[in-house]
Parts: structure tokens; C-alpha cells; sequence
């Protein structure tokens, strides 16, 4: 069964904007951390964010925002007049200690996001 | 700001040949991983590293790999006798401290068997 679903294989927009990548994990540990790290076409893993399952605060940092819904296991990242810049794969991961082991992440497939000008 | 950086960038092998994959994490970090990506797949666990010792490893960690801490700064990864299906993207990461702390990732090994 397959812990963190990216359905969005890839998604094209034109620049200025916004869009939305979806994550939805599984999992039966009550504490639990979420990740989103970007991957661009240079292959370097770039850490975003990360949020633990008690706080479901929503986070805005600068054109990223984040939203956080337990009520329906997932954590989708919202990117606000895209640039291409912004051009990337973006992959979200969980690291749930109970479940799969105290350091392991466990990354999605994956959103190849394309933004053209 | 300080970073993991990995090296080489990319490694060429021949099938059977042994290969060492070498990472330097953040000098604070306590623990240390490797992943790897397959050509367009998803991001893979191979194993964590703590106090000198693997604390966790995937199925993937078979007996063909080996890791170690040689000395304060660097960790590998050794394959002992790389396969096809061994060419992947190799992620080194390094955390603060273990559960749920973020992992910081070098930009990666491409390791390409022949």
C-alpha cells in the first residue's frame, strides 16, 4: 500500500499562476512528520517544510503555503504566482517512527511541476 | 550556511566492480542516511547511521552494501560488486538529531554500472 500518494504525476501552468500540489499519506502513528523538498532539474533535494502531526497550523512563506488536513490525511502545498523558477519535481514525504523506523522518510513519486513563461 | 556535499558527482563502473560513494555531512549533525534514486522514480531509504552504528536499514541494504564513518567528517557507502540495477542517483542526508528531524540532503552521486 502506498504511504504517501502524489496523484498529480505532472502539471503544466503559465507563469503568475497559482497551483496546488496534492499529498495524502497513511498512517496509524498518532505523532508523525510531513515534508515537502523540492528536486530541481540541477538533482539536488531541497528541503521546504516540515510539520508535525499536533500542529496543523496552517504556513505561508513568501509564495509557498502549505495546508494541513488530518480530517483527510494530507498536506498539499500551494505555490502563489508561479514563476519558472518554480519549474521542479516536488515530492512530499513522511516519517512516521512507529511504523516504518525511527529515520525513515518515506517519499511520494513525486509532482513535476512546469511553469513556462 | 553549512551543507552536505557528496562526491564524486557522478561515477562510472563496471558490472562487479566495487564502488565507495562519499559524503560529508553537516559538522553538528548526529545522524546520517543514504537514499537513492532510480532514473525518474521516487526517493528511496537505504539506511540510517547513528553513534557508529546502522540503526535502521531497508530491504534494499543487502550484504552487497556496507557503510562506515572512517573518521569525524566523512561517511560512505560501499557497494562491494555493483549490478545494472545498482545505477541510480545516490542521496546522502544528515539530521540534527532522529526522529522527525529534517534531513538535509547533498546534491547526490549519479552512479552509472555498466
Amino acid at each position: 500500500a502506498q504511504k504517501v500518494t502524489q496523484a498529480q504525476t505532472e502539471i503544466s501552468v503559465v507563469e503568475k499562476e497559482d497551483v496546488t500540489l496534492d499529498c495524502v499519506y497513511e498512517t496509524r502513528d498518532t505523532t508523525y512528520y510531513l515534508f515537502w523538498y523540492k528536486q530541481p532539474p540541477s538533482g539536488e533535494l531541497v528541503f521546504l517544510i516540515r510539520r508535525n502531526s499536533f500542529d496543523e497550523q496552517n504556513e505561508i512563506s513568501g509564495r509557498y503555503s502549505w495546508n494541513f488536513q488530518k480530517s483527510t490525511s494530507s498536506f498539499n502545498f500551494t505555490i502563489t504566482a508561479s514563476q519558472v523558477v518554480d519549474s521542479a519535481v516536488y515530492f512530499c514525504a513522511l516519517s512516521d517512527p512507529m511504523n516504518s523506523g525511527y529515520s525513515t522518510l518515506t517519499f511520494g513519486k513525486g509532482t513535476m511541476l512546469l511553469v513556462s513563461p | 550556511e553549512p551543507e552536505v556535499t557528496q562526491t564524486p558527482s557522478h561515477q562510472v563502473t563496471q558490472m562487479g566492480q566495487e564502488v565507495i560513494l562519499r559524503c560529508v555531512p553537516i559538522s553538528n549533525h548526529l545522524y546520517f542516511y543514504w537514499y537513492r534514486q532510480i532514473l525518474g522514480q521516487k526517493v528511496e531509504f537505504l539506511v540510517s547511521f547513528y553513534n557508529n552504528e546502522i540503526s535502521e536499514k531497508s530491504e534494499i541494504f543487502d550484504d552487497q552494501f556496507s557503510v562506515e564513518r572512517p573518521d569525524g567528517s566523512n561517511f560512505t557507502l560501499k557497494i562491494r560488486s555493483t549490478k545494472l540495477e545498482d545505477s541510480a542517483m545516490y542521496f546522502c542526508a544528515s539530521s540534527r538529531s532522529g526522529i522527525g528531524d529534517t534531513q538535509y540532503f547533498g546534491p547526490g552521486t549519479r552512479l552509472t554500472v555498466l
